[in-house]
């Protein structure tokens, strides 16, 4: 069974830094690329960043880039989102997904709560 | 960036009812690469359709999908108690954009 488990999420002040994790299982992790899609509260969604198997390729929304930055460890079967800087407006429920080939998202976690306020 | 539009906002259907969502995209979507995901309050979306009309493994047949270029549908052909969520397409042959969601409520 594919099993997605998201962890870090929390509040924080604006300003601030926060690093997500997320764990795997049911598949070979490394032979996959993975991203990360959030949905503010009430809201529809957005994708934040993807990440090729061999980190050779990542790539973020535009709002989020040069603050968020996105990791994997292949032998920890784990994914990362280490975000920097953060506003109000990042503040979601952070969906750590499957991305087959660079596209679509397959599988899904059920997600961490991040909230950036004063 | 591609916008994608998708209509109407809430569709209101009673159960056996046929659904019919819209996704419009702002450019031709490279190679049909457009998805439908289903959210059911307070969990996660579920994949449901890819490649525009590719079924998801596990979606049952009175899902489809169809459309080409900028202009696509999911189709839902008896509505079943379960299939009452809302529905996101996403667009992923240029970077990755979301619609803002179709709310099919019971009528």
């Amino acid at each position: 069974e594919v099993q997605l488990v998201e962890s870090g999420g929390g509040l924080v002040q604006p300003g601030g830094s926060l690093r997500l994790s997320c764990e795997v299982s049911g598949f070979t992790f490394s032979s996959y690329w993975m991203a990360w899609v959030r949905q503010a509260p009430g809201k529809g969604l957005e994708w934040v960043a993807n990440i090729k198997q061999d980190e050779s390729e990542k790539y973020f929304v535009e709002s989020v880039r040069g603050r968020f930055t996105i990791s994997r460890d292949n032998a920890k079967n784990s994914l990362y989102l280490q975000m920097n800087s953060l506003r109000v407006e990042d503040t979601a429920v952070y969906y750590c997904v499957r991305d087959v080939l660079g596209g679509h998202f397959d599988f899904w976690g059920q997600g961490t709560l991040v909230t950036v306020s004063s | 960036e591609i916008v994608v539009t998708q209509s109407p906002g809430t569709l209101s259907l009673s159960p056996g009812e046929r659904a019919i969502l819209s996704c419009r995209a702002s450019q031709s979507v490279r190679n049909n690469f457009l998805a439908w995901y289903q959210q059911k309050p307070g969990q996660a979306p579920r994949l449901l359709i890819y490649a525009a009309s590719s079924r998801a493994t596990g979606i049952p047949d009175r899902f489809s999908g169809s459309g080409s270029g900028t202009d696509f549908t999911l189709s839902i052909s008896r509505l079943e108690a379960e299939d009452f969520a809302v529905y996101y397409c996403q667009q992923y042959g240029s970077s990755k954009t979301f619609g803002q969601g179709t709310r099919v409520e019971i009528k």
